[in-house]
């Protein structure tokens, strides 16, 4: 089974309008964290934003949030405000704490397009 | 901070050559991955080292695929002999044992003909 799935091949949104990336994810470890990275089309990875499977509120960084259901093992990426520099590959992740991995699995990613 | 840097940023060689991918982590960080990164596979680990140990190699394709880190600041990942299959970008990153977020570099394209 899949670890990590995300089901938007690609996304579209206006410039200036709020869009979600999907992200659900699978564990048994009680313990974990998931992270988003964004891909824009030179190649490098940029960490985004993080959260904790005990933390009591959702992350945001800036104009990033982090819709997290824990009962629906969901991490939703939420960018408000879309800006043309946006327009990227997206990929959410987790890290399982159990034996102490630092592992980090990769889901296959979401293309977002920002139109003006 | 110059963040992680990957040399080199471009490789082309031919099928049965030595290919060696040099990275240098953000300077204290206590880990350092390896990952892979092709369009039928995704992003993959290949290995990770905490404090220049080796801790999982689980994801190293096969024998032909080695990975050294002989000190805090300095990483190899080669390849011998190379094949086309091994075309990919090849990423290293680096993280706090304190933090979980790792930091990225800018990835070595590798193209073996």
């Amino acid at each position: 089974a899949q670890k990590i799935t995300q089901t938007q091949p690609g996304m579209f949104v206006q410039e200036k309008e709020a869009v979600t990336l999907d992200c659900t994810y699978d564990t048994s470890d009680p313990s974990y964290g998931l992270f988003w990275y964004k891909q824009p089309s030179s190649g490098e990875m940029i960490f985004l934003i993080y959260q904790g499977s005990y933390d009591q509120q959702n992350a945001t960084e800036g104009r990033y949030s982090l819709n997290f259901q824990k009962a629906r093992k969901s991490a939703n990426l939420v960018i408000s405000a879309s800006q043309l520099g946006d327009s990227a590959m997206y990929f959410c992740a987790m890290r399982e704490a159990q034996g102490g991995s630092e592992k980090l699995v990769f889901g296959k990613g979401t293309k977002l397009t920002v139109n003006p | 901070d110059a963040g992680v840097i990957q040399s080199p940023r471009h490789e082309v060689t031919e099928m049965g050559q030595e290919v060696t991918l040099r990275c240098k982590p953000i300077s204290g960080h206590d880990y350092l991955f390896w990952y892979r990164q092709t369009m039928m596979r995704g992003l993959e680990l290949l290995i990770y080292f905490n404090n220049n140990v080796p801790i999982d190699d689980s994801g190293m394709p096969e024998d032909r695929f080695s990975a050294k880190m002989p000190n805090a600041s300095f990483s190899t990942l080669k390849i011998q002999p190379s094949e086309p299959r091994d075309s990919a970008v090849y990423f290293c990153a680096s993280s706090f044992v304190q933090t979980y977020e790792q930091y990225f570099g800018p990835g070595t394209r590798l193209t073996v003909t």
